[in-house]
């Protein structure tokens, strides 16, 4: 299971773009990039899926590079309401259904 | 509509008094989780089940146990709760196929006294 690297922590303001940035340099060929936020006391939920290039839907956009070794997770105008934990998980979903949770990263949006 | 549902939302026992923690999901999943995950930490996997194939970590504690007695319904059962086993406790499924994601329910907050 290709192992994940992020930032502890971020911070930012209310309207600013955030990036967070994972990186996973053992990433195998068949290995699938998905995000999840999670809020105090809540499980985490499904942000965007990804395998290469980008990917956006209407809460975020994924960019993966051609090496695929890192992806970068970008919030459009952030609110106070995205203060969260964002996960950064790389997973083959055809084989082994282990799914491990890294140390995420804790985003707090300031006002 | 809730799809994953634990019950109850909170759980107190008592040290060394058995637990049992409820997950049901209305997703038909084929593929359950159940996590701990203790302050300001990662969800931490305990186990999992592929349809009826029980999956252990090796690092997860005798003191776990889970049933799946149908596809709807997971249990995490603590045989003897101790102090450090108190934290929440999610459950999640996942369709066992390409690109699914997982679906987490609420958690369940467990205090042992």
């Amino acid at each position: 299971l290709a192992k994940t690297t992020q930032p502890i922590s971020m911070d930012s303001y209310e309207g600013q773009e955030v990036n967070i940035t994972c990186s996973h340099n053992n990433i195998a060929t068949n290995d699938y990039i998905t995000w999840y936020q999670q809020f105090p006391s809540q499980g985490p939920r499904f942000i965007i899926q990804g395998y290469k290039t980008k990917v956006t839907n209407e809460v975020a956009s994924l960019f993966i590079p051609a090496d695929r070794k890192s992806s970068t997770l970008s919030l459009p105008r952030v609110s106070l309401s995205d203060t969260a934990v964002y996960y950064c998980l790389v997973d083959y979903p055809l084989g082994n259904d282990k799914i491990i949770f890294g140390k995420g990263t804790r985003l707090h949006i300031l006002p | 509509d809730a799809m994953v549902i634990q019950n109850p939302r909170y759980q107190v026992t008592q040290f060394g008094k058995p637990v049992t923690l409820s997950c049901s999901q209305t997703l038909n999943h084929n593929v359950m989780y159940w996590y701990q995950q203790k302050s300001s930490q990662a969800p931490k996997l305990l186990f999992h089940y592929y349809d009826k194939d029980f999956n252990n970590e090796a690092d997860t504690p005798d003191n776990f146990q889970s049933r799946r007695p149908n596809t709807s319904f997971c249990f995490l059962d603590i045989r003897s709760p101790g102090l450090g086993d108190a934290a929440m406790y999610l459950c999640a499924t996942r369709q066992g196929d390409a690109n699914e994601k997982l679906f987490f329910g609420s958690g369940t907050q467990l205090s042992v006294l």
